[in-house]
């Protein structure tokens, strides 16, 4: 199966400006979820999907949106873009159904992540 | 809330000894723990994960980890490490259910030396 794939791999945008980031899961996984990586703050969830439905919310403000199409792949926008915004956003796909040992819970697999750049 | 420590930002170690890197965590209700692995320029790669069942889980690479409710660990392991080992360790917790919302630790910067 191939892997968790995101386009595009490098972005450089200006501050005010938006983004949009893409994120195609495995092939049969529904569940798509996204996260910052950043030297000061680390790894943060953002937002996870599963059949087009937003299922959480990190803690980020509203200029960070997303959704999900009926493909399962996912977008992710930022409009209004900040200084602090640079970070790399990763993708991680998960299947749904039950896991092992009867727990309902799968791994999540990532992809290789957006590095986003704000000048 | 949940959280993750990761108490040593970096782990030094030399080819052929055993390897540790630290994570303890802290959540209300049963928790289901994971360790990822990322290299340069790549994003987070699955070693292992603890849902129920035995408290030490192997894993990918030869990776284990030790899941110990009492002192709320969950250290990962490897008996003889190798230089290519060398990355960033990341630990994450969620609770049980279906939300995928993982907190991730600040992450172990693990270096073998040969």
């Amino acid at each position: 199966k191939a892997g968790v794939t995101q386009t595009p791999r490098y972005l450089i945008k200006t501050r005010g400006q938006q983004v949009t980031l893409s994120c195609s899961p495995i092939s049969g996984h529904r569940s798509v979820s996204w996260y910052q990586q950043t030297p000061g703050q680390g790894l943060q969830f953002l937002f996870e999907y599963f059949s087009e439905t937003q299922r959480n919310k990190g803690n980020f403000p509203g200029r960070f949106s997303g959704r999900q199409f009926s493909n399962s792949r996912s977008e992710m926008n930022v409009s209004t873009l900040e200084l602090g915004d640079s970070a790399l956003y990763l993708c991680a796909s998960s299947s749904s159904g039950r896991g092992l040992a009867g727990s309902s819970y799968n791994e999540q697999f990532f992809g290789p992540g957006t590095r986003l750049t704000v000048l | 809330a949940q959280s993750v420590a990761q108490p040593e930002d970096q782990v030094n170690v030399a080819e052929g000894n055993p390897l540790t890197v630290k994570c303890t965590y802290s959540v209300s209700g049963n928790p289901y723990l994971f360790w990822y692995v990322q290299y340069p320029n790549r994003g987070l790669q699955f070693l292992l994960k603890y849902i129920t069942g035995d408290n030490l889980v192997k894993g990918s690479y030869g990776f284990e980890a030790e899941f110990n409710k009492s002192q709320t660990s969950f250290h990962l392991k490897k008996p003889s490490a190798l230089v290519s080992d060398s990355a960033l360790y990341f630990c994450a917790v969620t609770i049980s259910g279906s939300a995928r919302q993982l907190t991730f630790g600040s992450g172990t910067q693990l270096t073998v030396l040969p």
